[in-house]
C-alpha cells in the first residue's frame, strides 16, 4: 500500500532554514500537503503543492517537489521560535479510498533560541 | 466559535468500558473523517464518512465503531475499551470542493485506558 516516510525530528537554531524531507511510494496524488501541529493542538494545513507543480513559495515557506524521485521538501526560512512543531507530509490516496490522505509520521521541528 | 468540535477532551477510563467520542462541525461539510495518533506513528485513519448514509472502514477499525447521526455529527465508539487505545482522537472534515481539498481538524481528544 501507500507509504509516507520522514525523519522524526529536527533541531535547529533561531534564524536558521530548516528542510524537512519527505518521501512517498504512491504518485496519483493529485495535491501534497504540508500539515503543522502545534503543542496541545490539531493539525492545520500549512501549505500544499499541485502535483504538475515542482516548487511553490509561500513568504517563509518552499515546497520542493520532485516527481522523478517522489520526494517532497518543506523549507521554513528564518526560522523562528513559533514555528516549533510537528510537520506532517501528506498525500492523496485513491482508488476504493475515493481522495483519503496518508500521512507520515511527522517530524518535530525544534528551535532553539 | 470553532469550526470542528470534540467531546471530551480529556478521557480516563478502565478496560471495558464503552466509551462515545463526539465530533460536531459548522462548516456545512459531508465528509468527516476519525484518525487516532500515537507517538511515532503518525495519524491513522479509523472510519470515514463521506455523507449521512456512507461509513467506510479506515485503516484500522478493528475495536471501534461510528454513527454518523447528521452531517454535523459522527461519534466514534470503542465497545469495550483496552489499554492500546489510549491515543490521541482526532475528528476532520472536508469537502472535495474546496482549495485542495483541505481537511479540518478538531482540538482532539486524549483517551486514557487503564
Amino acid at each position: 500500500g501507500e507509504d509516507v516516510e520522514q525523519s522524526l525530528f529536527l533541531s535547529v537554531r533561531e534564524g536558521d532554514s530548516s528542510v524537512i524531507n519527505c518521501t512517498y511510494t504512491d504518485s496519483s496524488s493529485t495535491y501534497l500537503y504540508w500539515y503543522k501541529q502545534e503543542p496541545g493542538a490539531g493539525l492545520q494545513l500549512l501549505t500544499y503543492i499541485f502535483s504538475n507543480m515542482d516548487m511553490k513559495q509561500d513568504q517563509r515557506l518552499t515546497v520542493l517537489l520532485n516527481k522523478k524521485d517522489k520526494h517532497l521538501s518543506l523549507r521554513i526560512a528564518d526560522t523562528q521560535t513559533g514555528d516549533s512543531a510537528i510537520y506532517f507530509c501528506a498525500i492523496e490516496t485513491y482508488g476504493g479510498s475515493q481522495g483519503n490522505l496518508i500521512f507520515g509520521k511527522g517530524t518535530k521541528l525544534s528551535v532553539k533560541p | 466559535d470553532a469550526d470542528v468540535t470534540q467531546t471530551p477532551r480529556n478521557r480516563i477510563t478502565k478496560t471495558g468500558k464503552r466509551i462515545m467520542l463526539e465530533c460536531s462541525q459548522t462548516k456545512g461539510h459531508d465528509r468527516m473523517y476519525w484518525y487516532r495518533q500515537d507517538p511515532g506513528l503518525g495519524l491513522r485513519l479509523i472510519y470515514y464518512s463521506f455523507d449521512v448514509k456512507d461509513i467506510n472502514k479506515g485503516e484500522i477499525s478493528d475495536g471501534y465503531s461510528v454513527s454518523r447521526q447528521a452531517q454535523a455529527k459522527f461519534s466514534l465508539s470503542l465497545e469495550s475499551a483496552i489499554p492500546n487505545q489510549t491515543a490521541l482522537y482526532f475528528c476532520a472534515t472536508s469537502d472535495p470542493g474546496t482549495s485542495a481539498n483541505e481537511q479540518f481538524f478538531g482540538p482532539g481528544t486524549r483517551l486514557t485506558v487503564l
